[in-house]
């Protein structure tokens, strides 16, 4: 148990569906993240919530909408994906106070396939 | 703006052996450098960070690195492999993000196959 949970670990949608995926931290940290993970490439951070403000959007399709409704939670909506969009998508929090000292705690991610 | 090259996408090495994964940083400041472990199914979990300081650290699992302002070089390092330790390895740094969340920048990711 990492202190972040995501749900659901996998899901595969087709490319008509809505559907979100879910993060959820216990650890009093006050910000979170939604990084893309895909084949042979690096880490994509995708939205940063610092908060519960967005702070960052790094150029993001707007088929992926981010919500965070409090500290503890954290969501991504997805409608309308590409089979590109498959990917191992990873929520991640941390505490921070100017710099992360302490590093993010990452959550086992979801698997999502398009198809 | 701060990046990360991990040089080698790949390494392999034997039981016993000794481990190296090469991390180079880039950064305009003083950098905070991260080591994280993805194990397969799995998210990333810290292994070691340095932030100021002794500039040998040691994190889980009997791994250490060493901070190399000279060089630029933030390497992985463990004396000797064992097979639980078969999984990607991810070195970041941080970025001069905007007030109150700091972003990492992580490095492509390498990795380490050991063989019996």
């Amino acid at each position: 148990e990492t202190g972040v949970t995501q749900t659901p670990r996998h899901l595969v949608m087709g490319m008509t569906n809505k559907k979100s995926l879910k993060c959820e931290q216990h650890l009093g940290h006050n910000a979170m993240y939604w990084y893309k993970q895909s084949a042979k490439k690096p880490l994509e951070l995708m939205f940063v919530y610092s908060l519960e403000e967005r702070v960052e959007n790094n150029s993001v399709p707007s088929r992926f909408s981010p919500e965070c409704p409090n500290s503890s939670h954290l969501f991504l909506h997805l409608h309308t994906l590409q089979p590109e969009d498959s990917a191992l998508y990873l929520c991640a929090s941390s505490q921070e106070t100017g710099r992360p000292l302490y590093g993010y705690t990452f959550g086992s991610g979801t698997r999502l396939t398009v198809v | 703006a701060q990046s990360v090259t991990q040089l080698g996408s790949h390494v392999s090495v034997s039981e016993g052996a000794l481990v190296l994964l090469r991390c180079n940083y880039s950064s305009s400041v003083p950098p905070y450098l991260f080591w994280y472990v993805q194990y397969p199914n799995q998210g990333l979990q810290l292994l070691l960070k340095y932030t100021t300081g002794a500039t040998l650290v040691k994190g889980i699992n009997g791994f250490e690195a060493e901070f190399k302002k000279s060089e630029t070089s933030f390497h992985l390092t463990k004396p000797s492999a064992h097979m639980s330790d078969a999984a990607e390895y991810f070195c970041a740094v941080t970025h001069a993000g905007i007030q109150g969340a700091q972003k990492l920048v992580f490095g492509q990711g390498t990795r380490l196959t050991i063989n019996p």
